[in-house]
């Protein structure tokens, strides 16, 4: 599996747009990127899922460029709700993928 | 709404005492894994459960079992636990096809368990 660096942490304010990037320097061909969100004393929460170019849903979207080493999930006006810890999984979605978690970014959302 | 649950949240149990954590789901999917997440740290996978293949990942010490006695129910089984095994442990399902792979996962709120 591709090994995954992001930021420890990241501090924002309420009404930001937050991007938090993700190095995946040795993604293969058959990799997906999946982020996951996690408050404390709950599981992770699926946000997104992408493969190339951009991927937007209702609360996120995801922005990968055309080498695929790195993504970007943006998150558009965070609250203070939006704290919690983000985690960048790229994994190969015919035999095994998103099972490995990185050290995740720990986001703080601000008054 | 369908969903992974996770019974009990909360465990405490006895240093060398066997505990069984459990976990059931409403999606049918035919994925389950199991974690380990310690506090501040990022969650470890154990073991997953392909329909009933079993798949242990190399490093989960022996002390650790899991039974899936079908789609629904998946156990996590602790023989003899040591102090260091107090954690958070989390229950996951997927769906998978082998002609697409796996699907992102659906987790439950875990069991958080306590050695005493």
């Amino acid at each position: 599996l591709a090994k995954t660096t992001q930021p420890i942490s990241m501090d924002s304010y309420e009404g930001q747009e937050v991007n938090i990037t993700c190095s995946h320097n040795n993604i293969a061909t058959n990799d997906y990127i999946t982020w996951y969100q996690q408050f404390p004393s709950q599981g992770p929460r699926f946000i997104i899922q992408g493969y190339k170019t951009k991927v937007t849903n209702e609360v996120a979207s995801l922005f990968i460029p055309a080498d695929r080493k790195s993504s970007t999930l943006s998150l558009p006006r965070v609250s203070l709700s939006d704290t919690a810890v983000y985690y960048c999984l790229v994994g190969d979605m015919v035999y095994n993928n998103d099972m490995r978690f990185g050290a995740g970014t720990r986001l703080t959302v601000k008054p | 709404d369908a969903m992974v649950i996770q019974n009990p949240r909360y465990q405490v149990t006895q240093f060398g005492k066997p505990v069984t954590l459990s976990c059931s789901q409403t999606l049918n999917h035919n994925v389950m894994y199991w974690y380990q997440q310690k506090s501040s740290q990022a969650p470890k996978l154990l073991f997953h459960y392909y329909d009933k293949d079993f798949n242990n990942e190399a490093d989960t010490p022996d002390n650790f079992q899991s039974r899936r006695p079908n789609t629904s129910f998946c156990f996590l089984d602790i023989r003899s636990p040591g102090l260091g095994d107090a954690a958070m442990y989390l229950c996951a399902t997927s769906r998978a096809y082998r002609e697409v792979g796996y699907q992102p996962q659906h987790f439950g709120d875990g069991t958080r368990l306590s050695i005493l």
